[in-house]
């Protein structure tokens, strides 16, 4: 089945504690992106990739790191976990890095709580 | 920059009746829209989007989307309401020039279908 699989699910952790969310998804597709997704404010980008060893910012990528060493593999990495991290997070996958034809396919998301 | 407003928080509809969830856009030169949709506990599902083309698009689950240029919107629309509709409701636009790897989401609209 093709899809987009986000590990763990839910994750609370304390202030400072490095932290790793899983991203991989099985369509051979060149694009990746997380989001976090607030109340009152959607979806936001934090980081994308057009391919691999290709990333880039988004719009709210203070505090987080990315890697894509893998095409299908593109996990979010928090060094130094805070309060305001305290979010639900999505990973999503498209065919092309031309995301204004390519529809994405998301992951079932992370809450992640930061105490 | 490109935006995508969805001016209500909350819809609130009668099963059986038509809804209409509203999204305007601001995208520079030619805008290609999206909905996604949002169960509970799950990520966001591709519905439906516009290409330059045909102003009425059909997508899943029945949905529909009318794109009116000249007021700068593009409305989910479904003649006859089922309480699974129930959901949250993501429009996101993007344009095929520079920036074209990335999409802007509205904040969305939670959709209530009343028995």
């Amino acid at each position: 089945e093709a899809q987009v699989t986000q590990n763990p699910r839910y994750l609370i952790t304390v202030t400072g504690k490095k932290l790793t969310v899983t991203c991989s998804q099985n369509m051979n597709h060149e694009y990746m992106s997380w989001y976090r997704q607030d109340p009152g404010l959607g979806l936001r980008q934090i980081y994308y990739s057009m391919n691999v060893e290709v990333t880039d910012k988004g719009d709210v990528p203070e505090g987080y790191k990315v890697s894509r060493k893998e095409k299908r593999n593109f996990p979010l990495i928090l060094e130094s976990p805070s309060p305001n991290q305290t979010s639900l997070y999505f990973c999503a996958s498209s065919l092309s890095w031309q995301v204004y034809n390519s529809p994405l396919h998301f992951g079932n998301g992370t809450r992640l709580t930061v105490t | 920059a490109q935006s995508v407003a969805q001016p209500e928080d909350q819809v609130n509809v009668a099963e059986g009746n038509p809804l209409t969830v509203k999204c305007t856009y601001s995208v520079s030169g030619n805008p290609y829209l999206f909905w996604y949709v949002q169960y509970p506990n799950r990520g966001l599902q591709f519905l439906l989007k516009y290409i330059t083309g045909d102003n009425l698009v059909k997508g899943s689950y029945g949905f529909e989307a009318e794109f009116n240029k000249s007021q700068t919107s593009f409305h989910l629309k479904k003649p006859s309401a089922l309480v699974s509709d129930s959901a949250l409701y993501f429009c996101a636009g993007g344009h095929s020039g520079a920036g074209s790897y990335q999409l802007t989401f509205g904040k969305g609209t939670k959709l209530s279908v009343i028995p």
